[in-house]
């Protein structure tokens, strides 16, 4: 079946770039997702791309999908310690729209 | 900015009992979804509903669950015998009617105890 896989850990200082990684399986997705939850908190949508596209910037938010080696990344420049969280990848198929397969979570900590 | 709610935020219940799990979507959001997230491993898809029907549910959606739209406002989430493994944080999401791949948006979640 489709699977999303994602490194668990990730460390940087207050000012670096940050990188989060993400593989999936699926070559029909059509539909890739980063989330970010805060602690106690639910899953808050940071941004999307089609599977169509091979980059998307959003402000400090870049997104790199590599639909060859289905690799996506999610690069947050200037990274702050509000961007402490954890970060997750999520990827959907047309034929089942809705139904997101999620990453297991990268958790970004930021230090000052 | 509209947002999906839920309630309660935190919900402890003793195993065998039926317990309702309640969310607002989107006003103008007409798909509507339960994932779950049992401590220490991945969000999982429990059901899609649209058109007062379920549109798709996996594997983990079994007879002890089952979902409804009472009034234009509600989702809820009924598990009817709960079990020690039902313990997790339950999602609503909603996303608009463009397009069923539109984004979903979550709500903050109820964590679900059994005991």
């Amino acid at each position: 079946g489709e699977d999303v896989e994602q490194s668990l850990f990730l460390s940087v200082r207050e000012g670096d770039s940050s990188v989060i990684n993400c593989t999936y399986t699926d070559s029909s997705s059509t539909y890739l997702y980063w989330y970010k939850q805060e602690p106690g908190a639910g899953l808050q949508l940071l941004t999307y791309i089609f599977s169509n596209m091979d980059m998307k910037q959003d402000q400090r938010l870049t997104v790199l999908l590599n639909k060859k080696d289905k690799h996506l990344s999610l690069r947050i420049a200037d990274t702050q310690t509000g961007d402490s969280a954890i970060y997750f990848c999520a990827e959907s198929d047309y034929n089942q729209g809705g139904k997101l397969i999620f990453g297991q979570g990268t958790e970004l900590s930021v230090k000052p | 900015e509209p947002e999906v709610t839920q309630t309660p935020s935190h919900q402890v219940t003793q195993m065998g009992q039926e317990v309702i799990l309640r969310c607002v979507p989107i006003s103008n959001h007409l798909y509507f979804y339960w994932y779950r997230q049992i401590l220490g491993q991945k969000v999982e898809f429990l059901v899609s509903f649209y058109n007062n029907e379920i549109s798709e549910k996996s594997e983990i959606f079994d007879d002890q669950f089952s979902v409804e739209r009472p009034d234009g406002s509600n989702f809820t989430l009924k598990i009817r015998s709960t079990k020690l493994e039902d313990s997790a944080m339950y999602f609503c999401a909603s996303s608009d009617n463009s397009d069923a791949n539109s984004p979903l948006h979550f709500g903050n979640g109820t964590r679900l105890t059994v005991t």
